[in-house]
C-alpha cells in the first residue's frame, strides 16, 4: 500500500516560522511535491524536492530526507495570506505512469 | 495568459444523469489529469492522460469515463453509476509525464447531485 501522513491542523502567529511534516510510505518513490490551496481554490505548485537536502524558494523552504521517507514545509515570516491547505506529493516510482499521490493536506492557520 | 480553464464553476444536476465536466489548457502540455476533492480531504486521481487519444485510470476511476482526442482537452464525464458524485473535481496539466510532480491546476468544478 501507499500511504502520506501530514498534520490536519496547525496554528502560528504571523511573522513566525512553521513547519509541516510529512511521512511517506511507498513501494517506490520518485521525489516529493508540496502544494498550496486556499479555500475553494485551485493548488498551487510550491516546491520538489527529488534528492535529499534543503530547497528554498523565498520564504518558504522544504526538505527531503529519503532515507527516513519524510519530508517538511519551511514557512518564514507567517503572514496572513499564508493561511491555506498544504499538501505533500509523492510520485510512486512503481507505477509506469507519472501521477502524483496526495497527502490528506495540512490546514494552516495564521493569527495576529 | 496560458492556464486551465474548467467549466461550469458550479453544476447542479439530478441523480440518475450523466454529466460531462470541460477542461480545456493552452500551455501546449502533454499530461493531463483529473482528481476529484470531498470536504477536508486531499486529491484522489480519477484518470489521467499522458498524450492524446491515450489515457489511464486513476485510484478512483469507478462510474467515471474520460476521453482525449485532442492536446487541449480533456473531458470527464460523471455517469449514473457513480455512488456518490457530489464534489469539487479538479483538472490540472504537465509539461510531460516526466514533470508530473509540476501540475498546474485548473479552478475547479463543484457539482452536486440531487
Amino acid at each position: 500500500g501507499q500511504s502520506l501522513e501530514q498534520p490536519s491542523e496547525v496554528t502560528a502567529v504571523e511573522g513566525a516560522i512553521v513547519q509541516i511534516n510529512c511521512t511517506y510510505q511507498t513501494s517506490g518513490f520518485y521525489g516529493l511535491s508540496w502544494y498550496q490551496q486556499h479555500d475553494g481554490g485551485a493548488p498551487t505548485f510550491l516546491s520538489y524536492n527529488g534528492l535529499d537536502g534543503l530547497e528554498e524558494t523565498g520564504r518558504f523552504s522544504s526538505f527531503l530526507s529519503r532515507s527516513d521517507s519524510y519530508g517538511y514545509l519551511l514557512l518564514q515570516e507567517l503572514q496572513m495570506k499564508d493561511s491555506a491547505s498544504y499538501f505533500c506529493a509523492v510520485r510512486d516510482q512503481r507505477n509506469q505512469g507519472g501521477k502524483l499521490i496526495f497527502g490528506q493536506g495540512t490546514e494552516l492557520s495564521v493569527k495576529p | 495568459d496560458g492556464g486551465i480553464t474548467q467549466s461550469p464553476k458550479y453544476l447542479f444536476r439530478k441523480e440518475g444523469q450523466n454529466v460531462t465536466l470541460s477542461c480545456e489548457q493552452n500551455l501546449n502540455h502533454d499530461a493531463m489529469y483529473w482528481y476529484r476533492q470531498d470536504p477536508g480531504q486531499g486529491l484522489r486521481l480519477i484518470y489521467y492522460s499522458q498524450i492524446v487519444n491515450d489515457f489511464q485510470k486513476g485510484d478512483i476511476a469507478e462510474g467515471y469515463s474520460v476521453s482525449r482526442e485532442k492536446k487541449e482537452s480533456f473531458p470527464l464525464t460523471v455517469t449514473s453509476a457513480q455512488k456518490n458524485p457530489t464534489a469539487f473535481y479538479l483538472c490540472a496539466s504537465s509539461i510531460g509525464r516526466d514533470s508530473t510532480y509540476e501540475q498546474y491546476f485548473g479552478p475547479g468544478t463543484r457539482l452536486t447531485v440531487t
